[in-house]
């Protein structure tokens, strides 16, 4: 299993603005994935952040409203930017266990815009 | 592209079995997972199925059928604390078989 922390668990932030969200895992991991939440809803991927390379985005999911950077093999970061509404969210991390056949996944963060 | 159809809410009482059924559409069919979540919590991992047939881990046990594309959770001797969302997940062909696309969702509220 892998112990994931996020920060911030939490943010209240202006539209227009943006926001980076940290991801640490306490073991070296290949792959980490980025999701939302949105109230209610299911998990929808954004993208794959590998180390090394560029993330890989989803459909519906651009570089230039959620940039990734994955400096190391324990660490990634999502950055929303220029934030409305529609943002608000739970976004949470989460890694692959040996086999892909299991993820674990970060506590999230909750984002509320407004 | 992948598709996965759950109930979206069940209601069962305290000491009773509950069955939480999902459908999926993909192509590349690796296997198909569960996961439990709390409010405001986590998805916690609960099981994985890569071959037909029924897994069993403790109270819970999930089955499989890929010629139907079909699968399901089971819950037994329900507790309080097993009122959550379960959702199930795909693995398949798609970004090489390193990711997971998630069912709708499945509110479970047991009551007293």
């Amino acid at each position: 299993s892998a112990v994931i922390s996020q920060k911030p668990s939490r943010d209240i932030c202006q539209r227009g603005t943006s926001l980076t969200i940290q991801c640490q895992v306490d073991s070296q991991v290949t792959m980490m994935f980025w999701y939302r939440q949105q109230p209610g809803q299911s998990l929808t991927l954004i993208a794959t952040a590998n180390q090394g390379s560029e993330a890989t985005y989803e459909s519906g999911f651009v570089i230039d409203k959620f940039p990734i950077s994955r400096p190391n093999l324990t660490f990634s970061t999502l950055t929303v930017s220029n934030m409305s509404p529609e943002d608000s969210s739970i976004y949470l991390c989460s890694v692959a266990g040996t086999g892909y056949n299991e993820q674990f996944f970060g506590p999230g963060t909750r984002l509320t815009v407004l | 592209g992948q598709s996965l159809e759950q109930p979206s809410e069940v209601t069962a009482v305290e000491g009773a079995i509950v069955q939480i059924n999902c459908t999926y559409q993909t192509s590349g069919f690796y296997g198909l997972s569960w996961y439990q979540q709390h409010d405001g919590g986590a998805p916690t991992f609960l099981s994985y199925n890569a071959l037909d047939g029924l897994e069993e881990t403790g109270r819970f046990s999930s089955f499989l059928s890929r010629s139907d594309s079909y699968g399901y959770l089971l819950l037994q001797e329900l507790q309080m604390k097993d009122s959550a969302s379960y959702f199930c997940a795909v693995r398949d062909a798609a970004g090489g078989g390193n990711k997971l696309t998630f069912g709708t969702g499945t509110q479970l509220k047991v009551e007293l």
